[in-house]
């Protein structure tokens, strides 16, 4: 398994405005993934995020509104960016473990955005 | 082709019975199918995953019911206690599984 730690756990953000969150990983990892979780609904991937390349993102993402860095390989942010309502939603970081390539998550980021 | 199908949305069973969550899928690419547990306020927890070589796999309480040639899957947990009140998720994956695509999940309430 693997222990990811995320920040902030929750925000109220007001419209317009971006907010970064951070993920740490207890170990090094080589790909870190980006899902969000709209209230009530499943989860949808954001992008890849691989150390020392542009991150690879989903249908519907692009990286002006989601900006992502991986500066090594333990750690990733997103940015949700230029923020309105319909961002409104949980955001998870997850890694792969070793071995069995089992994907694990993060508590994940609850941002409401007023 | 690459939605996962899972129902019901929703599911109230008393303690002890047997909880039943079925999903389907299309794109037969698909290689692993895990199951997430969450409960509010937390991030999904992987719970038990089945890879298409096995019909069924068995945890504890926790069981994955697979039929390749139907492409569909089920997860039954015996038992059912008020604890395994949460939302499940089910998922599939292929090709070292970097992409995970998730069911719309299923409302558990165990009542005592």
């Amino acid at each position: 398994s693997a222990v990811i730690s995320q920040k902030p756990s929750r925000d109220i953000c007001q419209r317009g405005t971006s907010l970064t969150i951070q993920c740490q990983v207890d170990s090094q990892v080589t790909m870190m993934f980006w899902y969000r979780q709209q209230p009530g609904q499943s989860l949808t991937l954001i992008a890849t995020a691989n150390q020392g390349s542009e991150a690879t993102y989903e249908s519907g993402f692009v990286i002006d509104k989601f900006p992502i860095s991986r500066p090594n390989l333990t750690f990733s942010t997103l940015t949700v960016s230029n923020m309105s309502p319909e961002d409104s939603s949980i955001y998870l970081c997850s890694v792969r473990g070793r071995g069995t390539g089992e994907l694990f998550f993060g508590e994940g980021s609850r941002l409401t955005v007023l | 082709q690459q939605q996962v199908k899972q129902s019901p949305q929703s599911l109230i069973v008393q303690k002890g019975g047997i909880s039943i969550i079925n999903c389907a899928y299309e794109n037969t690419a698909f290689d692993y199918f895990p199951w997430y547990q969450q409960f509010p306020g937390k991030g999904p927890a992987l719970l038990i995953a089945i890879r298409p070589d096995v019909s069924e796999k068995k945890e504890g309480r926790f069981t994955i019911s697979f039929n390749k040639s139907a492409k569909q899957f089920s997860l039954h947990i015996m038992d059912s206690q008020p604890g395994d009140s949460a939302t499940y998720f089910c998922a599939a994956g292929s090709g070292g599984y970097n992409k995970l695509i998730f069911g719309a999940g299923t409302r558990l309430a165990v009542h005592p």
